[in-house]
């Protein structure tokens, strides 16, 4: 079936530490691959997304690559801020499907 | 623009009792979805409408929930009778398409049962 998996957390950090966030996925087909990020007290908001094999999605400073041959959408930081303290999900939606398949996310907590 | 709105932020209630749980969607939104996460675990999908019709129903976990979306506009979700394992926290998301376009979500209802 298709599912995703994402490292366990809470991952801690010190401020402007590099952040990697591992996911991986299975899925029939050529999925489309999201990851959303939850800040304390609001809702899901979308960080970023890639719609095929080698592209790679990126905002406020976060990046993932689509990457077909290990199956995985990995998301990357290089200077995290206090700021980006929040639960990070990755998801998936299979071509001609409405419904996102989440991990269980992971939450990342960055400390001055 | 007004985002995903849900209402009530947080529910305590007792085994048995019955909860329903509202859903506004961005004005103008076609597509609704509701989702659960239960205890720290991935969140799951439980349905989607279009307009008022039930387009996938396949993630909702028995009958003791129902969905409904009269006029096609906001939802509910109502559980009835209410059991332990329900607690969590629900998400409601629209669409403007179906098939890939962006699902902007609201900030969950956290449901918990006693």
């Amino acid at each position: 079936g298709n599912s995703v998996t994402q490292m366990e957390g809470p991952v801690t950090l010190s401020e402007e530490a590099f952040l990697t966030i591992n996911c991986t996925y299975t899925a029939t087909g050529y999925p489309s691959l999201f990851w959303y990020v939850q800040y304390p007290g609001e809702g899901l908001q979308l960080l970023l997304k890639a719609t095929k094999a080698d592209d790679k999605g990126s905002n406020k400073g976060f990046e993932a690559t689509y990457r077909k041959e290990t199956t995985s959408f990995h998301l990357e930081k290089g200077s995290v801020q206090v700021s980006d303290s929040a639960v990070y999900f990755c998801a998936l939606l299979r071509g001609g499907y409405n419904k996102l398949i989440f991990g269980a996310g992971t939450r990342l907590a960055v400390h001055p | 623009e007004a985002g995903v709105t849900q209402f009530p932020s947080h529910s305590v209630i007792e085994k048995g009792q019955t909860v329903t749980l509202r859903c506004d969607p961005i004005s103008g939104h076609d597509n609704l979805y509701w989702y659960r996460r239960v205890m720290g675990k991935e969140i799951k999908f439980l349905l989607h409408f279009v307009k008022e019709s039930k387009q996938d129903e396949s993630g909702m976990p028995n009958n003791r929930f129902l969905a409904e979306r009269t006029g096609g506009t906001y939802s509910t979700l109502k559980v009835q009778p209410a059991e332990l394992e329900d607690s969590g926290v629900y998400f409601c998301a629209s669409s403007q398409e179906s098939r890939g376009y962006e699902q902007y979500f609201g900030p969950g209802t956290r449901l918990t049962v006693t």
